[in-house]
């Protein structure tokens, strides 16, 4: 089955500077990414998604990269702001709906004004 | 994006009792809807997969006698933790899939057994 590796688990930046989250895959029939923030208390939120179509995605502050071939997706914040402090995981998907997400382990992201 | 919501937002109950969580999907039919569990930093574990009028399909490890689902419509699935323990105390969180693969998480319910 599908296995994803994330990293790092833990990632300090100053409020502008940018943040990089990555993300491995194992199961090559894997086409859907999607990243997820988490608030303390609060339930997982879409931040972003990539199909295996695309290279890469942008909005606004946030993009996701995907190399198919190496099997890796990374999510890249810029211009980060204290209020993009919270966990954030990362998520893969074969294509048939009703599939369960397999996620991350999760990287705690926190900006310091 | 869509809206799932869940029912209660917290809960606290003894030890023995049965506790029943509502996901609903406000905004879309939710062909499937999963149900994960989640420890303090830790990631989600999903613990059942349910399809709208038959039986939930259980991940292994997850009891399917103690952690009771039903998917009755597509907009509303429910768990119902029966003969809860402190150690069923943790965050339980749903999300619903329509006919896509895109998935909208609820906001949890934190179970808290005494």
């Amino acid at each position: 089955g599908e296995n994803v590796e994330q990293h790092p688990s833990t990632l300090s930046v100053q409020e502008g500077d940018s943040a990089v989250i990555k993300c491995t895959y194992s199961d090559s029939a894997s086409n859907y990414f999607p990243w997820y923030k988490q608030e303390l208390g609060k339930g997982p939120q879409l931040i972003i998604d990539i199909r295996s179509n695309v290279g890469e995605k942008k909005d606004q502050r946030i993009a996701v990269t995907l190399n198919k071939t190496a099997k890796h997706f990374s999510l890249h914040i810029t211009e980060t702001q204290p209020e993009d402090s919270a966990v954030y995981f990362c998520a893969a998907i074969g294509s048939q709906a009703g599939t369960a997400l397999i996620f991350g382990k999760g990287t705690t992201l926190s900006v310091s004004s | 994006g869509a809206v799932v919501s869940q029912h209660p937002s917290w809960v606290i109950c003894k030890s023995g009792t049965s506790v029943k969580i509502e996901c609903r999907s406000l905004d879309f039919q939710a062909t499937t809807m999963f149900w994960y569990r989640q420890f303090p930093k830790q990631s989600l574990m999903l613990m059942a997969t349910s399809n709208e009028g038959s039986k939930a399909t259980y991940e292994q490890g997850v009891e399917k006698d103690k952690f009771l689902i039903n998917h009755a419509s597509l907009t509303l699935s429910t768990l119902t933790v029966t003969s809860a323990h402190p150690e069923d105390s943790s965050f339980y969180i749903c999300s619903g899939g329509g006919r896509t693969d895109t998935q909208y998480f609820g906001p949890g319910t934190r179970l808290t057994v005494l």
